[in-house]
């Protein structure tokens, strides 16, 4: 029963380097969602996606890439990673809108470091 | 805009001892409010919930009451354990948008 998947779970970039973030869920849910959470500012959402083939833009974007090319897999991309993108990544999914049952099902986090 | 402001940690605690997480919230409308229980190496998951002014979410010993006189949805718990060591977020949903406004986390360690 794996729920949701984070690879990888831990990684060092150079400023400059692109990487892919890949988040996997097991419970076809529709919604799934990526977060970043920064030492005294909460989790933030980046992009999130209402379905396959669709994405949208949270509260901080800049500097994303996202994909659903597939139901169960929500990709976030950096292109050219800078410092300022260290943090831990979560990533999220739920079946319904949050707003139906407030409930989000979480990985374990992936953290980046940016040198 | 909407935001949720919870107390700063860390908060370290003897077992049995009184538990108490402030929460207070600002929004337009009439938001939800929830509390995430993030234990360690794992995920957040749901801890409770509350979707409208007075309802009180209530899971694993737990509860916390929306309160809209004073906008604020304050987590307790009456008698803590060692296991119950984590850090608890206080979360809002608010209008129709597919997103949640998390606070900064409060971290919870029990001691025996």
């Amino acid at each position: 029963n794996a729920g949701v998947t984070q690879t990888p779970k831990f990684r060092v970039l150079k400023t400059g380097q692109s990487m892919t973030l890949l988040c996997a869920q097991d419970m076809n849910h529709e919604y799934m969602y990526w977060y970043r959470q920064d030492p005294g500012m909460g989790l933030r959402l980046i992009h999130y996606s209402v379905g396959e083939g669709t994405t949208a833009k949270g509260e901080v974007p800049d500097g994303y890439n996202v994909s659903r090319l597939k139901k169960q897999n929500f990709l976030l991309g950096l292109e050219s990673a800078a410092p300022s993108q260290t943090s831990v990544y979560f990533c999220a999914s739920s079946y319904l809108p949050w707003y139906d049952t407030g409930e989000l099902f979480f990985g374990e986090g992936s953290r980046l470091t940016v040198l | 805009g909407d935001s949720v402001t919870q107390m700063e940690g860390p908060v370290t605690l003897s077992e049995e001892a009184f538990l108490t997480i402030n929460c207070t919230y600002t929004a337009t409308g009439y938001p939800s409010l929830f509390w995430y229980v993030q234990y360690p190496g794992e995920g957040l998951q749901l801890l409770l919930k509350a979707t409208k002014a007075d309802d009180k979410g209530s899971n694993k010993g737990f509860e916390a009451t929306y309160r809209k006189e004073t906008t604020s949805f304050h987590l307790e718990k009456g008698s803590v354990q060692v296991s119950d060591s984590a850090v608890y977020f206080c979360a809002l949903g608010a209008g129709t948008g597919n997103q949640f406004y998390f606070g900064t986390g409060t971290s919870l360690t029990v001691i025996p």
